[in-house]
Formats: structure tokens, C-alpha cells, sequence
């Protein structure tokens, strides 16, 4: 299988502290992406980092990726209730297929 | 909302049993994707549909096909169903197969008893 491995599998924090999630690919990729999940609905796309990027920043979020460790973080700084969801990394190989995570639950206590 | 839409939102079929799922790609996306998430899991990729072609396939049996249509709109049909086939199922559409950003339907949720 190409999934790749996050954790942790599921995080409790509380409102105002950050949240960081890590994930793990296989082989080597175009980029990764990471997206939120709501309560097994649809997957909204958060950020995306290149493989030839180191970090990227996006309001509240910031991703990291080392390619020679083929593995990214996530983290959320402040967070906030309704920041509670699951959260997936998916690697980007070539063509357009995208190969996702384990994903990381994360819960925001207010 | 991004724009793709997937019906029906629930359904519940009985084991060896046909399901036809539909997705409606946002406007002017020529591809689309399907991807199988079962509980707990992350969305695992079936196969890709790019102007009418397969594009692609994840490593799921022959059983599980799809068609695309000339307004790229597509079905994922799976034949013989069976429990484990139950799942959420996700289709995402782009405007290219090099495009990086994929948007996601709400997903349809399948049980298989």
C-alpha cells in the first residue's frame, strides 16, 4: 500500500494552545497536501508544499517537509474550537494521483 | 462548498448486490477522481477519470469500475458487493491530471449488510 503514516492518531488539546501532526510518505513525491475532514464528510484542502520547498506558511497553519526523511508536519498555532476535525496528509506522485495518510484526530477543547 | 456534488448521500445495499454512485465535477474540471474511506481510515485512491479515459487505477479489483461522461461528470459501479465495500466514498475533481489541487464532494456513505 502507498498510504503513508501520521501521528498521533488522535489529539486532545485545549482552545488557545498549538497542534502539531506528523506524517510519513513512501516514495518520493511532486508535493504534499494536507486537508481537513468534518465528521466523514468532504475534504477541504488546507495547504500544499512542493517538494522542493522546506516550509510554507498559511494564517494559522505552517508545514514543514524534509524530503530526505520523507516526512511533513502540521501545525496549528492558537487553536481554536471549531478547528476540531481529522486531518490528512496526502503525497502527490505522479500524474495526479494522490496517496493519503493514516490521518490524525484532533480535538479542540474550549 | 466546492462545487462537486455526489449522490445519493446514504445508501444501503445487501451483500453481492450492484451500487451506482454519481459525481458532478465543479465547472470546467476535465478530471476525477475516486477514493474509497473506510472508517477510521484515510481515503484510499480507486481510479482516475480524465475526458472519458481511465486514467489511473488504485489497487482495487475489476469489480469496482467507472465511466465518465462527455460533460465529465462520472459513476463508480461496484458489482458483487461485499461488508467490506462499506465505506465513504469520495470523488474530487481538478481541471488537469497535472493539477495539484483535487476539490472533494461531500461523499456518499455506503453500507453493505
Amino acid at each position: 500500500s502507498q498510504q503513508g503514516e501520521e501521528d498521533p492518531q488522535a489529539l486532545s488539546i485545549q482552545e488557545g494552545e498549538n497542534a502539531t501532526m506528523n506524517c510519513s510518505y513512501k516514495t518520493s513525491i511532486n508535493n504534499l497536501q494536507w486537508y481537513r475532514q468534518n465528521s466523514g464528510r468532504g475534504l477541504v484542502h488546507l495547504i500544499l508544499i512542493r517538494s522542493n520547498e522546506r516550509e510554507k506558511h498559511s494564517g494559522r497553519l505552517r508545514v514543514t517537509l524534509d524530503t530526505s526523511k520523507k516526512s511533513s508536519s502540521l501545525l496549528i498555532t492558537a487553536s481554536r474550537a471549531a478547528d476540531t476535525a481529522s486531518y490528512f496528509c496526502a503525497s502527490q506522485h505522479t500524474g495526479n494521483q494522490f496517496y493519503f495518510g493514516t490521518g490524525t484526530s484532533l480535538t479542540v477543547i474550549p | 462548498e466546492t462545487g462537486v456534488t455526489q449522490s445519493p448521500t446514504h445508501l444501503i445495499k445487501t451483500r453481492g448486490q450492484q451500487v451506482t454512485l454519481r459525481c458532478s465535477s465543479q465547472s470546467g474540471h476535465n478530471t476525477v477522481s475516486w477514493y474509497q474511506q473506510a472508517l477510521g481510515q484515510g481515503p484510499q485512491f480507486i481510479f482516475q477519470y480524465y475526458r472519458e479515459e481511465e486514467n489511473g487505477r488504485g489497487n482495487f479489483p475489476p469489480r469496482f469500475s467507472g465511466l465518465q461522461f462527455p460533460n465529465y461528470s462520472s459513476e463508480l459501479n461496484v458489482n458483487a458487493l461485499e461488508l467490506d465495500d462499506s465505506a465513504l466514498y469520495l470523488c474530487a475533481s481538478s481541471s488537469g491530471v497535472m493539477e495539484e489541487t483535487q476539490y472533494f464532494g461531500p461523499g456518499t456513505r455506503l453500507l453493505v449488510l
